[in-house]
Parts: structure tokens; C-alpha cells; sequence
């Protein structure tokens, strides 16, 4: 069974730019959440997408955001970047019935300059 | 709000050398706690879930207990393929959302 795939998976953007970053969950999972890992921070729940709609989201600003298609596969959008934004994007995905397993892909590693 | 502290920060052991990992937790309505293996420039690794106070689980070299306020990663006789970042991460309310420490880092030498 295929893991989580994570696209692209470095990324080198510039300040004021925008990116979009793609998840595809494990094929049958229907929930994908989103991570932001800093070395200061540690890893920082962004957002978690059910069945096409948002479920929890996070502590962070609307710059983030968020959505989920009707194969289960998501995307993320970061607006207008700035520097701290540099960061180790990861999403895990869980199904409806393991719950408790959550399981995450490679991330994506954006680089602002 | 959540809050998830692991200690130590970082951990060197000999191959053989047996020790625990602590990740003690202030929340309110814990569903889960997850413990979690890293390699640099990877994803975490899926380890185990602990649901309530006195549960153990094992997966080869790793036993994961938990108590009310508190979990511990128990290594034995481990492996310089053990070396990683272990992370501990706690689940509440609804949904899959995880809030996790900042993670042990184990370095296992020969």
C-alpha cells in the first residue's frame, strides 16, 4: 500500500510570494492534517480536512490556508510569505476506522528567501 | 490549552544500554497519546497509540507505558539503527488534531 506523498518536496520562494504545497493521503483515508516543523518550534498543527471540509485548524494566521478535494487528495496555500515561513511542511492522514493511527509523508521543505 | 514537555532534550547511549524516555502532559480529555520516530529530513514514523493510564505496548526494542500524567518510552538493549528523534504528541477533543513536544533526540553508539 503506497504511503503519503508529499509534492514538491523542496520549494525555494521568495518574500511576497505565494505557494501552493499537495498532499495525497493513503488510498481509503478520508482525513489529511497539516504541520508546520521549525527547529524553535517543533512541529505546529496548521489545519485537518474531513470529507472535504475543515475540521480543526490552528494558531495560525489567514496567510494559511486550506483545502481538501473529493478524492481525499489536499492542498495547502501560504499567501504573501515571509521569512519565518521557512519550515518543513508535513501532512498526515488517518482513516475513519484506525483513527489512532495517523501516518505522515515526507513533508515538503519551503524555503523563503 | 495542551501542553507536552519531553526530556531530556537529548540522549547518548552505548549500544546495550538500556534507558527511558519521559513525556509528561497538562490537558484536558486526553483521547490518545502518540509516540512518534523521526529520521532527519523525514517524516515521523508511526509508533504506538497509549488510550488510558496503565497501558503498555511493545514493538520490538520499544515499550511505551502510560500513567495519568505522564508517558515513558522504554528502550532495551538498543541498536545504533535506534538513533532518532522520538516524538510524543497528545489527542484531544474531536477530530485528528495532535499537539506535540519537542522531542528526544537519541543517539545510540557503538
Amino acid at each position: 500500500k503506497a504511503g503519503v506523498t508529499q509534492t514538491p518536496r523542496y520549494l525555494i520562494k521568495t518574500r511576497g510570494q505565494q505557494v501552493t504545497l499537495s498532499c495525497s493521503p493513503i488510498s481509503g483515508h478520508r482525513s489529511v492534517s497539516w504541520y508546520q516543523q521549525t527547529p524553535g518550534q517543533g512541529l505546529q498543527f496548521l489545519f485537518e480536512y474531513f470529507s472535504e471540509t475543515q475540521r480543526n485548524k490552528g494558531n495560525f494566521p489567514g496567510r494559511f490556508s486550506g483545502r481538501q478535494f473529493s478524492n481525499s487528495r489536499s492542498e495547502m496555500n501560504v499567501s504573501t510569505l515571509e521569512l519565518g515561513d521557512s519550515a518543513l511542511y508535513l501532512c498526515a492522514s488517518s482513516s475513519t476506522t484506525s483513527w489512532d493511527e495517523q501516518f505522515f509523508g515526507p513533508g515538503t521543505r519551503l524555503t523563503v528567501l | 490549552e495542551d501542553q507536552v514537555t519531553q526530556s531530556p532534550e537529548a540522549l547518548r547511549l552505548q549500544e546495550g544500554e538500556s534507558s527511558s524516555l519521559n513525556c509528561s502532559y497538562t490537558v484536558s480529555g486526553l483521547r490518545g497519546l502518540f509516540w512518534y520516530r523521526q529520521d532527519p529530513g523525514k517524516g515521523p514514523e508511526f509508533l504506538f497509540t497509549l488510550y488510558s493510564a496503565g497501558e503498555e505496548k511493545e514493538k520490538e526494542r520499544l515499550k511505551a507505558t502510560l500513567t495519568k500524567k505522564e508517558s515513558f518510552l522504554h528502550i532495551t538493549a538498543p541498536k545504533p539503527e535506534d538513533s532518532a528523534t522520538y516524538l510524543c504528541a497528545v489527542q484531544t477533543g474531536g477530530g485528528n488534531k495532535l499537539t506535540f513536544g519537542t522531542g528526544t533526540q537519541l543517539k545510540v553508539e557503538l
